[in-house]
């Protein structure tokens, strides 16, 4: 079945750096790979999501981008905020269409 | 539009009791799934509903089962509670079925502690 491997585990950047989550997923022919923030508290909320036909898509400071080669899709969140700390899940769609979600990333912006 | 409600949002029970949880979809959405949050195992798909059916599974013993009414609300009901099955478990619902085909919208979710 899908396994999704994301790192890094927790993450800690100042305030207006980039931030990079990376996510690899082992089956090939897993084609939608969103992207959801979990405030504390709270549940899961997507941000972005990509379709396996695309390279690359961005919605304002955030950004995915999709290796099919290599498996692995990254998770960009530029001019960092305090309201961006909270944890990152990445996912992916199984064969039997499931969502198998990555282990989490726990982002820290400090002011 | 009111978001996905989940009830109760925290519950405490004991081992070998069983557990109801509730979940009450966007208004239109006719797909409900549940995931089991922990720490150690992230989050894990438990099942999908759509249209009072059963439509996926995911890796979890029989002891948890689910249902869906006609009014897309749906339950999971966990029985023989498990110190292991302390966990947040998360609904969420989508207009239509099948993980890929559209926005899974999710609850706060209903924190359980077995003791």
């Amino acid at each position: 079945g899908e396994n999704v491997e994301q790192h890094p585990s927790t993450l800690s950047v100042q305030e207006g750096d980039s931030a990079v989550i990376k996510c690899t997923y082992s089956d090939s022919a897993s084609n939608y790979f969103p992207w959801y923030k979990q405030e504390l508290g709270k549940g899961p909320q997507l941000i972005i999501d990509i379709r396996s036909n695309v390279g690359e898509k961005k919605d304002q400071r955030i950004a995915v981008t999709l290796n099919k080669t290599a498996k692995h899709f990254s998770l960009h969140i530029t001019e960092t905020q305090p309201e961006d700390s909270a944890v990152y899940f990445c996912a992916a769609v199984d064969s039997s269409y499931k969502l198998i979600f990555g282990s989490g990333t726990r982002l820290l912006v400090r002011p | 539009k009111a978001g996905v409600t989940q009830t109760p949002r925290y519950l405490i029970k004991t081992r070998g009791q069983q557990v109801t949880l509730s979940c009450s979809p966007i208004s239109g959405h006719r797909s409900v799934s549940w995931y089991q949050q922990t720490p150690g195992q992230g989050l894990q798909f438990l099942f999908e509903y759509f249209s009072e059916t059963q439509r996926n599974k995911g890796n979890f013993p029989g002891r948890f089962s689910g249902r869906q009414f006609s009014n897309s609300r749906s339950e999971m009901n966990v029985s023989t509670l498990e110190l292991g099955d302390s966990a947040l478990y998360l609904c969420a619902s989508s207009l239509s079925t099948g993980a890929g085909t559209g926005e899974l919208f999710f609850g706060e979710g209903s924190r359980l502690t077995v003791l």
